[in-house]
């Protein structure tokens, strides 16, 4: 059974600085990784999308990649601002036998970005 | 643009009394999805439909039922609630199921007595 990690659970940093946030998951056997920010009392908002053939993803101050072989997973987020605090989750889709499985999340990260 | 709308944001009910969530999506998308989330287990995937009329069990999907009879909307009813299903439920929808986004409502709290 698919299990997806992210390290560390909660992360505050002062304003300005970059910072990394980590996922693992235990089978390679994937079709893509995506990266959710959750603000609190809100739903998910995707923000990257890295398909398994792809390596990384940008958008903004925002960089993701993906080492399928390794089960790792990095979000990078360029000098940070305090409308960053929420809660980032990362999830897989992994594929079986019967095709497609469902997104396995992670339990996220609490960023707290301190002005 | 509404996106996904979840109805109603906050319900309590009492052991043993049914009730159903309702998800709404204008986007035109095949793929629903119901999850609930708990502290200290993450997202989870009750049930899920890939089109109009169909659905499919995801992980968790015991003492739920659902009901896609609209491309737009997704159903999710609680026959019998019980205390352990006490949680927060988010409905997502996506226009591919591999290689898109999913789209999430802002979620219902709902609460077992």
């Amino acid at each position: 059974k698919q299990e997806v990690t992210q390290i560390p659970a909660a992360l505050s940093v002062p304003e300005g600085e970059n910072l990394v946030l980590n996922c693992s998951f235990t089978d390679s056997a994937i079709y893509n990784l995506q990266w959710f920010r959750q603000d609190p009392g809100k739903g998910l908002t995707s923000l990257l999308l890295i398909q398994s053939s792809q390596r990384e993803q940008t958008s903004g101050r925002l960089n993701a990649s993906l080492d399928k072989s390794s089960g790792r997973s990095t979000l990078y987020i360029a000098a940070s601002q305090p409308g960053d605090s929420a809660t980032y989750l990362c999830a897989v889709v992994g594929y079986s036998g019967g095709g497609a499985d469902g997104l396995t999340f992670g339990k996220g990260t609490h960023l707290i970005i301190q002005p | 643009n509404a996106g996904v709308t979840q109805t109603p944001k906050f319900r309590v009910l009492k052991t043993g009394q049914s009730m159903t969530l309702l998800c709404a999506q204008d986007m035109n998308h095949e793929y629903m999805y119901w999850y609930r989330q708990d502290p200290g287990m993450g997202l989870r995937l009750i049930h899920y439909s890939v089109g109009e009329g169909t659905t499919a069990k995801g992980e968790v999907p015991d003492g739920y039922n659902v009901s896609r009879l609209k491309k737009q909307n997704f159903l999710l009813g609680l026959e019998s609630a019980a205390p352990s299903q006490t949680s927060v439920y988010f409905c997502a929808s996506s226009k591919g199921y591999v290689f898109q986004p999913q789209h999430f409502g802002d979620g219902t709290r709902l609460s077992i007595l």
